[in-house]
């Protein structure tokens, strides 16, 4: 099984200020088929379902808000936030979805400082 | 716009079984790939299995294989969680999801879950 490891556990930010969240593959999830990392990350919020935010590693769900962006390829991947809102604290999970069984990463709470 | 409703949830006694059911509306069901995850309370997301859109191909999590089968019905837009032998640790809100695509192992869309507790 593909192992996802996030860094950090928890991360505290102030308003208006970068976040990043690292996800880390134990192998590769870069298809030499396609060229696509089959690397995903969703946001969850308190008391609500989990909510696709990048797929491929970098392209942006339909309606996400720009300041999210994703990066990365082969085993190391980022999740950045350029200027956090509010509404953005919620717990990030990085999920390969190469192979199965799909596995996600264990999650990173994100509040504000 | 994706609707997905799980149902089936409840307090149920180790060993025994459960069938957990999602109907899907606002997009043609029988194309696409459908996803059981689960959340055990506090802790974070595990999927559990995926069923391609036609039925025919089928993946499960180590934790589950053997002791659960998904299965579908598209007439019915529903898809099924039968998990047996139950165990304290199979408690967790069970999430129906969507594949984005026939067979696709992305998820795109969600329900709002359904709390299976496993206690006597």
């Amino acid at each position: 099984d593909i192992v996802m490891t996030q860094s950090p556990d928890s991360l505290a930010v102030s308003l208006g200020e970068r976040a990043t969240i690292n996800c880390k593959s134990s192998q590769t999830v870069l298809s030499s088929s396609n060229n696509k990392n089959f690397l995903a990350w969703y946001q969850q919020k308190p008391g609500q379902p989990p909510k696709l935010l990048i797929y491929w590693a970098s392209t942006r769900e339909s309606g996400v808000p720009d300041r999210f962006s994703g990066s990365g390829s082969g085993t190391d991947f980022t999740l950045a936030i350029s200027s956090l809102q509010a509404e953005d604290v919620a717990v990030y999970y990085c999920q390969q979805y190469y192979n199965a069984p799909i596995t996600f990463g264990q999650g990173t709470r994100l509040e504000i400082k | 716009q994706v609707q997905l409703v799980e149902s089936g949830g409840g307090v149920v006694q180790p060993g025994r079984s459960l069938r957990l059911s999602c109907t899907a509306s606002g997009f043609m069901f029988s194309s696409y790939a459908m996803h059981w995850v689960r959340q055990a309370p506090g802790k974070g997301l595990e999927w559990l299995t995926i069923i391609s859109n036609d039925g025919t191909t089928k993946h499960y999590a180590n934790s589950v294989k053997g002791r659960s089968t998904i299965s579908r019905d598209n007439s019915r837009k529903t898809v099924y969680l039968e998990m047996n032998t139950l165990r304290a640790e199979d408690t967790a809100l069970y999430y129906c999801a969507r594949g984005r695509g026939s067979g696709s192992f992305l998820v795109d869309s969600w329900g709002q879950g359904t709390l299976v507790t496993v206690s006597s």
